[in-house]
């Protein structure tokens, strides 16, 4: 069965140092999404993303984040100068079709910030 | 400011019973509702949508919705001990979420 793959599960960085989590959506699929769990807390909506752009972005997502689809399969998340608060799990997904909002998630990237 | 609430729990639900989680919205043009089931340390996992006033079943998992009320609630019937994990609601293209219900199975 097709999935989301994400890589790396863990990534440990240094506050102010950039991070790339990367994300492999299932194969056939058109959109593209970016969401974080702080632990213990709810799942937050980041971005949206189609045919190459951005289609929503909540307010966290602001200047220090980046989308990028770089190439056919992987989808980015870029955090350009990370902060205390940034460590959460980092969820990737995808869906199908514009009209289907049935989203398969990835298994997430935990992401410290020291 | 756009709200989903979810009780927190846990809720404690005898193996075989039924298993009964709600959800409140606040945003009156929500349009699309859904349920994940979300193990400890795991990704979550779609269970249910629901787009319509009533019932939507599958298996043994039942999705209720009124939005003149403004709730959404997942039945889950002849709870086993592998039900036993947080459930989140999520309205609006999964755009807002609930913080969960913890739902623990006893054998």
């Amino acid at each position: 069965e097709p999935e989301v793959t994400q890589t790396p599960s863990h990534q440990v960085t240094q506050m102010g140092q950039e991070v790339i989590l990367r994300c492999v959506p299932i194969s056939n699929h058109l959109y593209f999404y970016w969401y974080r769990q702080i632990l213990g807390q709810k799942v937050e909506f980041l971005v949206s993303f189609y045919n190459n752009e951005i289609s929503e972005k909540s307010e966290i997502f602001d200047d220090q984040f980046s989308v990028e689809r770089p190439d056919g399969s992987n989808f980015t998340l870029k955090i350009r100068s990370t902060k205390l608060e940034d460590s959460a799990m980092y969820f990737c997904a995808s869906s199908e079709e514009a009209r289907s909002y049935e989203q398969y998630f990835g298994p997430g990237t935990r992401l410290t910030v020291t | 400011q756009k709200e989903v609430e979810q009780n927190s729990g846990p809720l404690s639900v005898p193996e075989g019973a039924i298993a009964s989680l709600n959800c409140t919205y606040s945003d009156r043009g929500s349009q699309s509702f859904f349920w994940y089931r979300q193990y400890s340390g795991k990704s979550p996992e779609l269970i249910m949508f629901i787009y319509s006033n009533g019932d939507k079943e599958d298996g043994r998992f039942t999705a209720q919705l009124n939005k003149a009320s403004q709730y959404v609630s997942l039945l889950i019937r002849d709870s086993q001990p592998s039900d036993s994990a947080t459930y989140l609601c999520a309205v609006s293209r999964q755009l807002i979420w609930g913080a969960g219900t913890k739902l623990i199975i006893k054998p």
